[in-house]
């Protein structure tokens, strides 16, 4: 069995600010970890993965994640926030079953960019 | 490379009555999912297919949705007669075996 939790269902920083958003796994075998970002009204795009490489794991729009497996977590983070980056975030982790990979999304957490 | 098409994006339906919804993954993209997402949740898996079979139905509530792809491209997902608790934003993925997912635009039902 595979889980995600994310912490905090809405996370609030003021534009130029750190931005952290915590997730934590559970998982029977090693996990690929993911970030999604999904702005209003569209689907989810990738952010950034993890998949048994590197532990500090670099996306795009200059967000960056680190895997710690003492710590079960991938918190993804900003060094400044920026107002586009005002949305949804979903961290997910996925596992090879039968050959086939199954996806199990956390609950999202919406980010606010306060100017 | 054309990304994950959905249609329609929007759908106002009143409960008994039936909807469909359409996808078509990125070309040559041998996998495709379906996703309900509940305001306030994350995506939820529905239904997963490897070209024309179903890989992974288990979460599918089968009394009322069913879902096709017949010849291993589009596809499309049932629902009848709907409920009040199926509006949600339904969204379609596609992977070409690798381990990342691409998400289309979505559909979000509401049911009245």
């Amino acid at each position: 069995a595979q889980s995600v939790t994310q912490l905090g269902s809405h996370v609030s920083v003021s534009e130029g600010a750190l931005v952290l958003l915590r997730c934590n796994y559970s998982s029977s075998v090693p996990p690929y970890l993911f970030w999604y970002v999904q702005y209003p009204n569209q689907g989810l795009q990738l952010l950034l993965k993890y998949t048994s490489a590197a532990t500090l794991v670099k996306g795009i729009n200059g967000f960056e994640a680190e895997f710690k497996k003492s710590e079960t977590s991938f918190h993804l983070t900003k060094p400044s926030a920026h107002m586009s980056d005002a949305a949804e975030y979903f961290c997910a982790v996925t596992r090879n079953s039968g050959g086939y990979q199954k996806v199990t999304f956390g609950t999202g957490t919406k980010l606010q960019v306060i100017p | 490379e054309a990304g994950v098409a959905q249609s329609p994006r929007y759908k106002i339906i009143e409960k008994r009555q039936s909807v469909a919804f359409w996808c078509n993954p990125i070309s040559g993209h041998a996998t495709l999912y379906w996703y309900q997402q509940i305001l306030g949740q994350g995506p939820k898996l529905l239904i997963q297919f490897q070209n024309n079979g179903v890989v992974d139905d288990s979460q599918l509530p089968k009394d009322r949705f069913s879902a096709e792809r017949l010849k291993g491209v589009d596809s499309t997902l049932k629902i009848q007669p709907a409920k009040l608790e199926d509006s949600a934003v339904y969204l379609c993925a596609s992977n070409d075996g690798t381990d990342t997912q691409y998400f289309g635009p979505g559909t979000r039902l509401t049911v009245l």
